[in-house]
């Protein structure tokens, strides 16, 4: 099976723009969740998303959203991005019923300029 | 809430064993999960204990006690490729099923 892929691999964007990054998760996985990785506030949580309703919300701003698609797959949005929204967004697919086994994309490196 | 706690680095030689420890503090708790980060790579997962004892996945082992509120990755036969970060991560089970990581520990192997 394919993994989970992300697209962009990279971005440089400046402050107060939006930025709207893309996941697919592995064939057969409902569940989609995605991370924010800074070297100052480690791997934290941004939400879930299974069969298109988000599940769980992390503690973000408003700023940060996603949906999923009817094919699984899911976007995130930034909008009026911050400096310090610079990070590599993670997204990962879970099988069903076993949320703890989470695989991760290879991530989209984000850096707000 | 959920905070872990683990070592920042952890150094060691090729052929050696070397534990990673994880303690937690959660409202609730639902499993404890270990993964393994390479400089500029993804998460990959490699170990899940939802019950107390020792869960082995060829050189790697993880334990878990619930009533200490604790656990450990335990790496046999370094490799040099074992050098990597690892995170030991929770999930609530008050409810809201939010993943919590921990900072992650480094290892270094040395040759």
């Amino acid at each position: 099976k394919a993994g989970v892929t992300q697209t962009p691999r990279y971005l440089i964007k400046t402050r107060g723009q939006q930025v709207t990054l893309s996941c697919s998760p592995i064939s057969g996985h409902r569940s989609v969740s995605w991370y924010q990785q800074t070297p100052g506030q480690g791997l934290q949580f941004l939400f879930e998303y299974f069969s298109e309703t988000q599940r769980n919300k992390g503690n973000f701003p408003g700023r940060f959203s996603g949906r999923q698609f009817s094919n699984s797959r899911s976007e995130m949005n930034v909008s009026t991005l911050e400096l310090g929204d610079s990070a590599l967004y993670l997204c990962a697919s879970s099988p069903e019923g076993r949320p703890e086994t989470q695989y991760f994309g290879p991530g989209t490196r984000l850096l707000v300029l | 809430g959920q905070s872990l706690e683990q070592p920042s680095e952890v150094t060691a030689v090729e052929g050696a064993i070397v534990q990673i420890n994880c303690t937690y503090q959660t409202s609730g708790f639902y499993g404890l999960s270990w993964y393994q980060q390479h400089d500029g790579g993804a998460p990959t997962f490699l170990s899940y204990n939802a019950l107390d004892g020792l869960e082995e996945t060829g050189r790697f082992s993880s334990f878990l006690s619930r009533s200490d509120s604790y656990g450990y990755l335990l790496l046999q036969e370094l490799q040099m490729k074992d050098s990597a970060s690892y995170f030991c991560a929770v999930r609530d089970e008050g409810g809201s099923y939010i993943p919590t990581f921990g900072r992650g520990t480094s290892l270094i192997v040395h040759p």
